[in-house]
């Protein structure tokens, strides 16, 4: 069974720190995604990292890609309160498109 | 519509009975998932439609849950015999081809009283 272990669960910061937020597999992924999700909305896609290695960025949101595929990191600079919600890895095991999801990281951004 | 509909929106059901919870992919889109979350929790996988076949239904808990796609358009996920457990937000995603970005319905938030 693939799972996706998400750390921390929580998350709760002063605007204008820094985080990280992890996503740890023992299994190889074809594609990893991240996305958040507002209370009463589905998830919403911020980024697709496909090769070992890479790191992608969305204005203050950096996004890195383990070499061996299997772990991937969320990095968000100068947090904002509008940056609150749940953020959520998730793993594409094949061309299939069936995500694996993470447990989540909720973070709570205090202005 | 522009993005992926479900309805109802909530559906408040007794313990025991039947519900349908529907969702409308987006207009063209061959791939199509169903995933139960948990609150607090991250979505879990329980079945996936190429066109009108599920072509993965392991998620699927057990032998009371059932999906169908009849014109590879509008799927509906079917509960029988429903149970407290069962009590979680239903979402709905599709996307234009397997394996290409997954777009997210609102959910179905069901209760089992």
């Amino acid at each position: 069974t693939q799972l996706l272990e998400q750390s921390p669960q929580f998350l709760s910061i002063q605007e204008g720190e820094n985080l990280t937020v992890y996503c740890n597999s023992s299994s190889v992924f074809s594609s990893l995604q991240w996305y958040r999700q507002e209370p009463g909305e589905g998830p919403v896609l911020l980024v697709t990292v496909v090769t070992g290695g890479e790191v992608k960025k969305l204005k203050r949101l950096t996004f890195q890609f383990g070499d061996a595929r299997k772990d991937s990191s969320l990095h968000i600079t100068a947090a904002q309160p509008g940056d609150t919600g749940l953020y959520l890895c998730a793993g594409a095991a094949s061309n299939t498109g069936k995500l694996i999801f993470g447990q989540g990281t909720t973070l709570q951004v205090k202005p | 519509g522009a993005g992926v509909s479900q309805t109802p929106s909530n559906k408040v059901t007794e313990k025991g009975k039947y519900v349908e919870l529907r969702c409308d992919p987006i207009s063209g889109h061959t791939a199509l998932y169903w995933y139960r979350q948990s609150l607090g929790q991250g979505p879990e996988f329980l079945i996936y439609f190429q066109g009108t076949g599920a072509a993965d239904d392991s998620g699927l808990p057990n032998d009371r849950f059932f999906a169908v796609r009849p014109e590879g358009s509008v799927s509906t996920l079917k509960i029988q015999r429903t149970e407290r457990g069962d009590s979680a937000v239903y979402l709905c995603a599709s996307s234009s081809n397997p394996g290409t970005e997954a777009f997210f319905g609102q959910g179905t938030r069901l209760t089992v009283v």
